[in-house]
């Protein structure tokens, strides 16, 4: 069983659509670790968040300790923002054995 | 580029054969975590580095696999008698001890026929 659950899986969108992707953990975390995987397999780090909410850009990721709970927000979403976003929870001090989500595979149409 | 690379970034090898993937990290990390990823997965944890001890094992490495950081520094991932279900993007990712960013390779696909 996974211990991380993402969703929606699989998520269409037009651009300029406010988009949202959701992550729920089971167990206790340090941090909680939002990814981008583009077609090719690359991953680049978006977000490692203990607290609160976090803003680069046109992404915010916010989390919610007590709730288990994180999302990922895309503002005025484009072509480009179309990737996998995966959430990762980080349970011990470092960046111990991250435990990930399966991904949300967005595709924001033109 | 000062990232975290990954040798050969595809594979293709016949059934039976050994297949060995080689990851250079950032320089300065003295944590370095390989993880297998299947298609429409998220990436699964097989094993993690402190400089050149390897201090945790997934029960997903099976006796076929074996990993090495000889000199804290490249690792090398081993696949030996390869099965078509090792078909999967082998990621290698490292960071500081006590950092909180963790920077990923660009991963090596494995297809095994």
């Amino acid at each position: 069983k996974n211990e991380v659950e993402q969703s929606p899986q699989n998520l269409t969108a037009q651009e300029g659509e406010f988009i949202t992707i959701n992550c729920s953990y089971s167990v206790g975390i340090s941090a909680l670790h939002w990814l981008q995987q583009h077609p090719g397999g690359g991953i680049v780090s978006l977000f490692m968040l203990s607290s609160g909410k976090k803003k680069h850009g046109r992404l915010i990721a916010t989390i919610n300790i007590q709730e288990k709970h994180s999302s990922l927000h895309i503002t005025a979403s484009h072509p480009r923002d179309s990737a996998v976003y995966i959430c990762a929870a980080q349970l011990g001090g470092g960046a111990d054995g991250l435990t990930f989500g399966k991904g949300t595979h967005l595709i924001i149409q033109p | 580029d000062t990232g975290v690379s990954q040798d050969p970034r595809h594979k293709i090898t016949k059934r039976g054969q050994n297949v060995t993937f080689r990851c250079d990290p950032i320089s300065e990390h003295n944590r370095l975590y390989w993880y297998r990823q299947t298609l429409g997965q998220g990436p699964e944890f097989l094993t993690y580095f402190q400089n050149e001890a390897q201090l945790e094992k997934s029960r997903l490495l099976s006796d076929r696999f074996s990993a090495e950081r000889p000199k804290g520094s490249f690792s090398t991932l081993e696949i030996q008698r390869t099965e078509q279900g090792d078909s999967a993007m082998y990621l290698c990712a490292s960071s500081l001890q006590g950092g909180n960013t963790i920077y990923f390779g660009e991963g090596s696909w494995l297809t095994v026929v």
